[in-house]
């Protein structure tokens, strides 16, 4: 089975502009989850969708959002970038079946780095 | 408020000696716990889990892990090190999300 693909895998931008990044889960997987990875912060959740529904959502500004389509694809946007959003931004997939805890399974990441 | 820490930010062994990466964890209710690895440029990988049931866990790549209750604690363990688990550990807890330690770089000596 593939497992969880991310694009772009390097990102570079600009102050102020906004970019997007792309998670291609497992399949079968209807749940998946964001992170963002910095060395001050550590990994902090960002938000998850299950069956094109934000399930669950971290303390991040709005302009972090994110949205799923029907074949649990998703998509998350950063709108307005600031330098302090350079980061390691991780998606993560996982069954999701209501009433079970699954583990989630990571892609490589994207890098994003903001000037 | 739910929180995983992870006491040290470095562990060094030699290769063939046993290993241990610690971790706390707060919590309420029943704690649901999971240890992952990164390795450099990579995404995070499944170890292995507790959520019920026998208090030592058995994963991949022979770690295994000892949830205690009453330390409120969730070490991993290998029996012995090699050279290529030198990586990133990172300690979780789900509380419908992830909430991740800041994460243990382990070093192994050949």
């Amino acid at each position: 089975k593939a497992g969880v693909t991310q694009t772009p895998r390097y990102l570079i931008k600009t102050r102020g502009q906004q970019v997007t990044l792309s998670c291609s889960p497992i399949s079968g997987h209807r749940s998946v989850s964001w992170y963002q990875q910095t060395p001050g912060q550590g990994l902090q959740f960002l938000f998850e969708y299950f069956s094109e529904t934000q399930r669950n959502k971290g303390n991040f500004p709005g302009r972090f959002s994110g949205r799923q389509f029907s074949n649990s694809r998703s998509e998350m946007n950063v709108s307005t970038l600031e330098l302090g959003d350079s980061a390691l931004y991780l998606c993560a997939s996982s069954l999701g079946t209501s009433g079970t805890i699954q583990e989630q399974y990571f892609g490589p990441g994207t890098r994003l780095t903001v000037t | 408020a739910q929180s995983v820490a992870q006491p040290e930010d470095q562990v060094k062994v030699a290769e063939g000696n046993p290993l241990t990466v610690k971790c706390t964890y707060s919590v309420s209710g029943n704690p649901y716990l999971f240890w992952y690895v990164q390795y450099p440029n990579r995404g995070l990988q499944f170890l292995l889990k507790y959520i019920t049931g026998d208090n030592l866990v058995k994963g991949s790549y022979g770690f295994e892990a000892e949830f205690n209750k009453s330390q409120t604690s969730f070490h991993l363990k290998k029996p012995s090190a090699l050279v290529s688990d030198s990586a990133l550990y990172f300690c979780a807890v789900y509380t419908g999300k992830l909430i991740f330690g800041q994460g243990t770089t382990l070093q192994v000596k050949p």
